[in-house]
């Protein structure tokens, strides 16, 4: 699965939108773009994931780019319950072979 | 709709003592089981994977082992515990190998 690269830390103002970005250049044709968050001592949560068109969901959208070299998550109007660490994944069809970085530690402020 | 719930949520135990954290899923059957383990300020990695009831599949070489011995029912065990296992323990399921992961609350174990 691909190597994926996002900034460990990021701020957001209660309210605002929140955009994470996510690099992944060496991702291959048939691999997906999953997105999970995981909040302060409990299990990650799915949010959402795409191939190569744009994806919207009751939680999150999710762009990603012609090339799909890289790829952004957007909370459209983030709460302070959004405060968690969010994990972008290639994945090619085996979660067994799934890399788990370090993800993003969003912080949403009031 | 699906639910996972693991136990202990939190559990204290000495070097060498053993060790059962217990995972059940319901609303769904036969589903893929995992196990992961998530150290303090590491990301998360996979200790054991299971398709069917009876077959593990173990990802690295440790001092755990898992068992499933009921379709929804996945355990995660250890003889003798050491420093290095202490951790935060997550069950998860899916569909297919595919599918998104659905995770448990987690399991946290300190080994004093």
């Amino acid at each position: 699965d691909a190597k994926t690269t996002q900034p460990p830390s990021m701020d957001c103002a209660e309210g605002r939108a929140a955009n994470l970005p996510c690099n992944h250049s060496t991702i291959s044709g048939n691999e997906y773009v999953y997105w999970y968050r995981q909040i302060h001592s409990q299990g990650p949560q799915y949010i959402i994931h795409g191939l190569k068109n744009n994806e919207t969901n009751e939680m999150a959208s999710l762009i990603i780019t012609e090339d799909r070299k890289s790829s952004t998550l957007i909370l459209p109007h983030a709460t302070l319950r959004d405060t968690a660490v969010y994990y972008c994944i290639g994945h090619a069809g085996n979660n067994r072979k799934l890399i788990w970085g370090l993800g993003t530690s969003l912080a949403v402020n009031p | 709709s699906q639910t996972i719930h693991q136990w202990p949520a939190t559990l204290v135990q000495p070097v060498g003592s053993p060790l059962s954290l217990e995972c059940t899923v319901e609303g769904t059957s036969n589903p893929n089981l995992y196990w992961y383990r998530q150290a303090a300020g590491r990301g998360l990695q996979l200790l054991f994977y299971s398709v069917g009831i009876g077959q593990i599949s173990s990802e690295v070489p440790q001092n755990l082992s898992a068992s499933r011995p009921q379709d929804r029912q996945f355990i995660l065990s250890s003889k003798k515990l050491l420093l290095s296992d202490s951790g935060f323990y997550l069950c998860a399921w899916s569909r297919r190998d595919s599918g998104e992961l659905f995770f448990g609350e987690g399991s946290r174990l300190t080994v004093l």
